[in-house]
């Protein structure tokens, strides 16, 4: 699976939106764009994913760039319970099994 | 819904001793994971299943043994317990239909310790 790059930790406001980078310059044509997070003392939640356009749901938003190179997903009102680690993720659409391979992820922190 | 349910959620084991971490999903997901979490770092695949009966190795497999009965549960068996094996432990499931884009769900974890 392709690599991904996010920066360690990353700090907001609440009420206020936030975007998390992640850059993935080996992706292949084949590689969604996955993102989970992981609340204290819970396990990974699927937030959102990816192909080539941008996408919405009731969570975030997902934008890709053009060259599929980076992503940035969107927090557009930050609340304290978005207060955790955002992992992307790069899937083979085409391999069969279901492995998902985290790297570090981002710390999110959320001032009141 | 359940969804993905892990027992025990916190257990300590002495080094030697062998257990069994549970896990169950109630959505006929035909995906099942195991996944270990140390202290600061992502999450590692232990073991992995596309349908009962059928297992294979993740990126860490030494020292653990699973098996895929029904198509609900997938246990993963300590066989000597280290303390290396100290960890918070998720179990994940998923539809699987050769398409990398269904989300995986997690259960809330085991958290493992081994004196």
């Amino acid at each position: 699976d392709a690599k991904t790059t996010q920066p360690n930790s990353m700090e907001s406001n609440e009420e206020e939106p936030v975007h998390l980078p992640c850059n993935h310059s080996t992706i292949s044509g084949t590689d969604y764009i996955h993102w989970y997070r992981q609340l204290p003392s819970q396990g990974p939640e699927y937030v959102i994913h990816g192909l080539t356009s941008n996408v919405n749901n009731r969570m975030a938003s997902l934008a890709i760039a053009e060259d599929r190179k980076s992503s940035t997903l969107i927090l557009h009102r930050a609340t304290l319970r978005d207060a955790a680690v955002y992992y992307c993720i790069l899937k083979d659409r085409i391999q069969g099994a279901q492995k998902l391979v985290f790297g570090q992820g981002t710390r999110l922190t959320i001032n009141p | 819904n359940a969804g993905v349910t892990q027992t025990p959620k916190f257990q300590v084991l002495k080094t030697g001793q062998s257990m069994t971490l549970q896990c169950a999903q109630d959505m006929n997901h035909e995906y099942m994971s195991w996944y270990r979490q140390d202290p600061g770092m992502g999450l590692r695949l232990i073991h992995y299943s596309v349908g009962a009966g059928i297992t294979d190795q993740g990126e860490v497999p030494n020292g653990y043994n699973v098996s895929r009965s029904t198509t609900e549960d997938f246990p993963l068996r300590l066989l000597s317990a280290a303390p290396s094996q100290t960890s918070v432990y998720f179990c994940a499931s998923s539809p699987y239909g050769g398409v990398g884009t269904q989300p995986q769900h997690f259960g809330d974890g085991t958290r493992l310790s081994i004196l």
